[in-house]
């Protein structure tokens, strides 16, 4: 199947800092990348569907201030998270569409583990 | 908007027995349906999707059905293994929505 790298695995970071994550699909271009947060032993949570060139769109509740997503190739997008602070600790990870127009496959990142101290 | 109900939310099985994991839908314009494995700290992997002009799908020991009318779906995994221990998401999209939404997942224990 299609990789996708994701990086960093794991960051931990200050209160009140920025931290970028970078979603990238090695071997197809992705026209359309999503980010989730999983919470332990919990399901995905969709955050945002990023399109390459656009803005990207976010669930409901999800802070577009807060996650700032930028797709600017069609092999790139990241998600920045704007003076995180304890509660944004969690497990985020990203994926990318594949497939033909019914087939919504999506092929995940590794996903970033971060703490905010 | 779509929401998809996934039980049970543990299943233990012995080795060498099937195991079943069942899905629900709403949106009956829903017409794909993928099924994840995530091992622990590891990224979710497509392990088999069906779309919903098709009511059964068969890969070795997974395999996945589809009942449109009662918007239900399962995976059935027959001679389990230890590996096969993980948690298993489905997932229901729609081809206009582009997203996936996942159910709450089902932590599969395979018991040697």
């Amino acid at each position: 199947g299609a990789v996708v790298s994701q990086h960093p695995s794991w960051v931990i970071c200050k209160s009140g800092t920025s931290v970028k994550i970078e979603c990238r699909s090695l071997d197809f271009q992705a026209t359309t990348m999503f980010w989730y947060r999983q919470f332990p032993k919990q399901s995905l949570m969709l955050m945002a569907t990023s399109n390459e060139g656009s803005k990207a769109t976010y669930e409901q509740g999800v802070e577009k201030d807060k996650f700032l997503i930028n797709h600017a190739s069609l092999t790139l997008s990241t998600l920045t998270v704007t003076s995180a602070h304890p509660e944004d600790s969690s497990f985020y990870i990203c994926s990318a569409k594949a497939g033909d127009e019914i087939k919504n496959i999506q092929y995940f990142g590794a996903g970033t583990r971060l703490s905010v101290l | 908007g779509e929401n998809v109900e996934q039980h049970p939310s543990t299943l233990s099985v012995q080795e060498g027995d099937s195991a079943v994991i069942k899905c629900t839908y709403s949106d009956s314009a829903s017409n794909y349906f993928p099924w994840y494995k995530q091992e622990l700290g590891k990224r979710p992997q497509l392990i088999i999707d069906i779309r919903s002009n098709v009511g059964e799908k068969k890969d070795q020991r997974i395999a996945v059905t589809l009942n449109k009318t009662a918007k239900h779906f399962s995976l059935h995994i027959t001679e389990t293994q230890p590996e096969d221990s993980a948690v298993y998401f489905c997932a229901a999209s729609n081809s206009g929505a582009q997203k996936l939404v996942f159910g709450q997942g089902t932590r599969l224990t395979i018991n040697p």
